[in-house]
């Protein structure tokens, strides 16, 4: 229930493509998805994040969509460029008692993501 | 600083030995978040601290595990006993509102 699935693990693009990385989750009181990113020897940066009110939310060349009903949810990296290469996980949480923080998250395993120049 | 500063960032010890960890979050942010990397477990949250309120230990991993976090600031996680299964990343965040949005570098914790 509190899995979060993440795929592919690795992903490679050319330099212009489209990235596209999914998550499934299975608890259904999940209401904050953010996606991180993280370069060797750094720690997870926030990227974007989503709660299951809207479909789909961009930030630049950024895009999470997301299908409720089917309990997934998708980055989707436009125009992918070498300086994207990283490490991106997503993630799932629902709100502390207090609903003021998502401090609990559950991450997917990660997906390593080259871009070719 | 600018980020989420841990120290140290390299840190070896013997078996059965305890260890401290610090954390020093970004000023004004009010929560603050440790979690753990590791090859096999991926990234796993430990504990998180929300302003006055009481803290979720529900990761800590045993009763080996403590942090505390003191005058709302600077936090500092514990591990006695140290055992090999230990050996990970200890990474913090903290942010103002919604969830851990910068985390430190971390510590790499090395049991042998």
């Amino acid at each position: 229930q509190q899995q979060v699935k993440q795929s592919p693990q690795s992903l490679i693009v050319q330099k212009g493509g489209i990235s596209i990385i999914n998550c499934a989750y299975e608890n259904t009181a999940f209401d904050y998805f953010p996606w991180y990113q993280q370069f060797p020897g750094k720690g997870p940066a926030l990227l974007i994040a989503i709660r299951p009110d809207v479909s789909e939310k961009k930030e630049g060349r950024f895009t999470i969509s997301f299908n409720k009903s089917a309990k997934q949810f998708s980055l989707h990296i436009m125009d992918s460029q070498p300086g994207d290469s990283a490490t991106y996980f997503c993630a799932a949480t629902f709100p502390n008692a207090g609903g003021t923080s998502y401090g609990k998250l559950t991450f997917g395993q990660g997906t390593i993501l080259t871009v070719h120049p | 600083g600018a980020g989420v500063s841990q120290s140290p960032s390299n840190k070896v010890t013997e078996k059965g030995k305890d260890v401290e960890l610090r954390c020093d979050p970004i000023s004004g942010h009010t929560a603050l978040y440790w979690y753990r990397q590791s090859l096999g477990q991926g990234l796993e949250f430990l504990i998180y601290f929300q302003g006055n309120s009481a803290p979720d230990k529900s990761g800590l991993p045993s009763d080996r595990f403590s942090a505390e976090r003191t005058g709302g600031s600077v936090s500092t996680l514990t591990i006695q006993r140290t055992q090999q299964e230990d050996s990970a990343v200890y990474l913090c965040a903290s942010s103002f509102l919604g969830g851990p949005d910068t985390f430190g570098s971390g510590t790499r914790l090395t049991v042998v």
